[in-house]
């Protein structure tokens, strides 16, 4: 399996445009993770999906970022209308969720977004 | 909200010195992980562990549930060694949430 594949690797965008962040999750893994890392804040959960199902946004910054997941093998995050502030890198992760509730993350390469 | 404190921020070390990265959160937890970060940005999940003892070649991680204390222990470390490596757990609440440890930059010097 190529892991868990993120489009694209750098995004450089202006203020006030849309932009899109796309993640294609291990095959056969049902959980997906959208986190976001910058200096200032480490590594934080914006949203996560179980078998396609948002289950906590809690994360999610405002209502400008929403995050879609269609099918197990795909899934959006998208920023409306992006701020400078937005800008960091996005991770995308995958894991199985099983029985114990214990579930192995695989992180994606990152998506680095600027928003000039 | 669980507190995940990690210790120290950066360490740099000669190439072959035994390491100690430590992990402490405050709440209790349904699991671990240890997570590496090269300088390239990718993320890799090193071990997940709710008890004991952990061991992947020259990496081993242990976990104390009674003190809330984790470590991650490398041997004859080596300058591909060099990363930031960033502790994170799952709350015991149910849910899959990972909250993060802020990282500590180790560096290991020929």
């Amino acid at each position: 399996d190529a892991g868990v594949i993120q489009s694209p690797r750098h995004e450089v965008t202006e203020m006030g445009q849309e932009v899109t962040l796309r993640c294609k999750p291990i095959s056969g893994h049902n959980s997906l993770f959208w986190y976001r890392q910058t200096m200032m804040r480490g590594l934080e959960l914006l949203i996560y999906f179980n078998n396609n199902v948002p289950i906590d946004d809690s994360g999610m910054p405002e209502d400008r970022f929403s995050a879609k997941m269609p099918n197990a093998s795909f899934s959006t995050l998208k920023i409306q209308p992006s701020e400078p502030r937005d800008s960091a890198v996005y991770f995308c992760a995958s894991g199985l969720l099983g029985p114990t509730r214990n579930t192995e993350a695989f992180f994606g390469q990152g998506t680095r977004l600027t928003v000039v | 909200k669980n507190e995940v404190e990690q210790s120290p921020q950066n360490l740099t070390a000669q190439e072959g010195e035994f390491i100690t990265i430590n992990c402490s959160y405050s709440v209790g937890i349904s699991a671990l992980h240890w997570l590496q970060q090269h300088p390239g940005g990718g993320i890799v999940s090193l071990f997940m562990l709710s008890s004991g003892k952990k061991k992947h070649g020259r990496l081993i991680a242990t976990i104390n549930i009674q003190e809330k204390h984790s470590s991650l222990h490398i041997t004859a470390s080596h300058p591909r060694d060099s990363a930031v490596y960033i502790c994170a757990v799952r709350d015991n609440f149910g849910n899959e949430k990972l909250t993060f440890g802020t990282g500590t930059r180790l560096t290991i010097i020929p």
